[in-house]
């Protein structure tokens, strides 16, 4: 099993629609959650993060988790084409912050 | 956001030189800074932790001797790549935490002819 699981996608929505991306991980003890957009040929830039179950807003991004499953999702409202990329779920495992592992990403696609 | 910059951005070498990429964390310090390599269409992959002081910590399957790393200071961290081949050409990215969240360098793309 994967520390971090993504679809891989591509997942495609239509221009202003709900976009959802899930993922999964293996370590229970893990702490602290984020989302990071990667267009291509580009590195990673910081969207969410997330520490306690439940929801987090923050404009058109509400990240949710849920410890218990051990499941964090992104949803993403009124999809625009700029919001087409690869997001990838990262989760920092253990006390000292230092290991922080990634998921291969979802690709996601917004069609105008 | 915390800034980190890397340099070069792009880079080719020919096979068998070495090639040193720079990580600076700009507006804070870094005890401890990330290399990570991502080849095309697959996700980043950790290569070594580097620690400010002391010898970096490699993933396993990282040759150590290969990928020298190098954090002098709490704003720089190197990766050098040495004795480079066509097989190490891929994309190289540092990040560093600050706070609660892990910021990236631009990234680094090495092509190896």
């Amino acid at each position: 099993q994967k520390e971090v699981e993504q679809n891989s996608g591509p997942l495609s929505v239509p221009e202003g629609a709900i976009a959802s991306l899930n993922c999964t991980y293996s370590d229970r003890g893990s702490q602290s959650f984020f989302w990071y957009r990667q267009y291509s040929g580009k590195s990673p830039e910081l969207i969410m993060f997330i520490y306690s179950n439940g929801d987090k807003e923050d404009g058109r991004f509400t990240a949710q988790l849920n410890k218990a499953s051990q499941y964090v999702s992104l949803l993403i409202r009124d999809s625009q084409p700029s919001d087409s990329a690869t997001y990838l779920c990262a989760v920092i495992r253990g006390r000292s912050g230092n290991d922080m592992r990634f998921g291969a990403g979802t690709r996601l696609t917004v069609k105008p | 956001g915390a800034v980190v910059s890397q340099h070069p951005s792009r880079v080719i070498c020919k096979s068998g030189t070495s090639v040193k990429i720079e990580c600076r964390s700009l507006d804070f310090q870094a005890t401890t800074m990330f290399w990570y390599r991502q080849f095309p269409k697959q996700s980043l992959m950790l290569m070594a932790t580097s620690n400010e002081g002391s010898k970096a910590t490699y993933e396993q399957g990282v040759e150590k001797d290969k990928f020298l790393i190098n954090h002098a200071s709490l704003t720089l961290s190197t990766l050098t790549v040495t004795s480079a081949h066509p097989e190490d050409s891929s994309f190289y990215i540092c990040s560093a935490r600050e706070g609660r969240g892990a910021f990236f360098g631009q990234g680094t793309r090495l092509t190896v002819v």
